[in-house]
């Protein structure tokens, strides 16, 4: 099993849709968890931290489990420059980054 | 600022050759971290490095990778005896210290084929 799953979706949504995304880890010992985006052929870029309180940054919410090891993202009034694939990210005590395999993200007009 | 740079950006080399990647992290960041990306997969975890501390080798698939770091700059990944199954994106992250919670910034990778 790996450490962080992702459902790999590809997820189709129209502009303006709003999107949920769930990633499950089975390391206990991972400390911080993150949301990556990436683009096609681009390197990671760092969306926003999940924090057990849940947190909002604009339109993306992220929330953080950890009783039930789940972590989500949710993405309201999609647009067309979210479309990336989005990477769940656990972290270990000294910072090593386990990834999901990720979520394919395609909003259209 | 100047981000995270590796070069080269793409190589193509013969199964059994050896490939030298480089990394030149931000200036001032003491972690640094390389991993692999395969085409349609996630990352994985190759090697970190911390300052003069012994580094974390734990995700070095085979004796033939291995990575230097001079204090907390430039580092270097080999692969020796390079085999298809090593062909993929090789990603350099570094961050101002390697803890959890801690942002790491990406290098746009080198991309390595072998034939």
């Amino acid at each position: 099993r790996k450490e962080v799953e992702q459902d790999p979706g590809p997820f189709n949504v129209p502009e303006g849709a709003t999107v949920a995304f769930n990633c499950t880890y089975s390391n206990s010992a991972s400390q911080s968890f993150f949301w990556y985006r990436q683009d096609c052929r681009k390197e990671p870029k760092l969306l926003m931290s999940v924090y057990s309180s849940g947190n909002e940054d604009g339109r993306f919410t992220a929330q953080l489990n950890r009783a039930s090891q789940y972590i989500s993202l949710l993405i309201r009034d999609s647009k067309l420059s979210d479309s990336a694939t989005y990477l769940c990210v656990g972290s270990t005590s000294y910072g090593k980054l386990t990834f999901g395999q990720g979520t394919i993200l395609t909003v259209h007009p | 600022g100047a981000g995270v740079s590796q070069s080269p950006s793409n190589k193509v080399t013969e199964k059994g050759k050896d490939v030298e990647l480089r990394c030149d992290p931000i200036s001032g960041h003491t972690a640094l971290y390389w991993y692999r990306q395969r085409l349609g997969q996630g990352l994985e975890f190759l090697i970190y490095f911390q300052g003069n501390s012994a580094p974390d080798k734990s995700g070095l698939p085979s004796d033939r990778f291995s990575a230097e770091r001079t204090g907390e700059s430039v580092s270097t990944l080999t692969i020796q005896r390079t085999q298809q199954e090593d062909s993929a994106v090789y990603l350099c992250a570094s961050s101002l210290e390697g803890t959890s919670g801690i942002e790491q910034y990406f290098g746009p990778g080198t991309r390595l084929t072998v034939t």
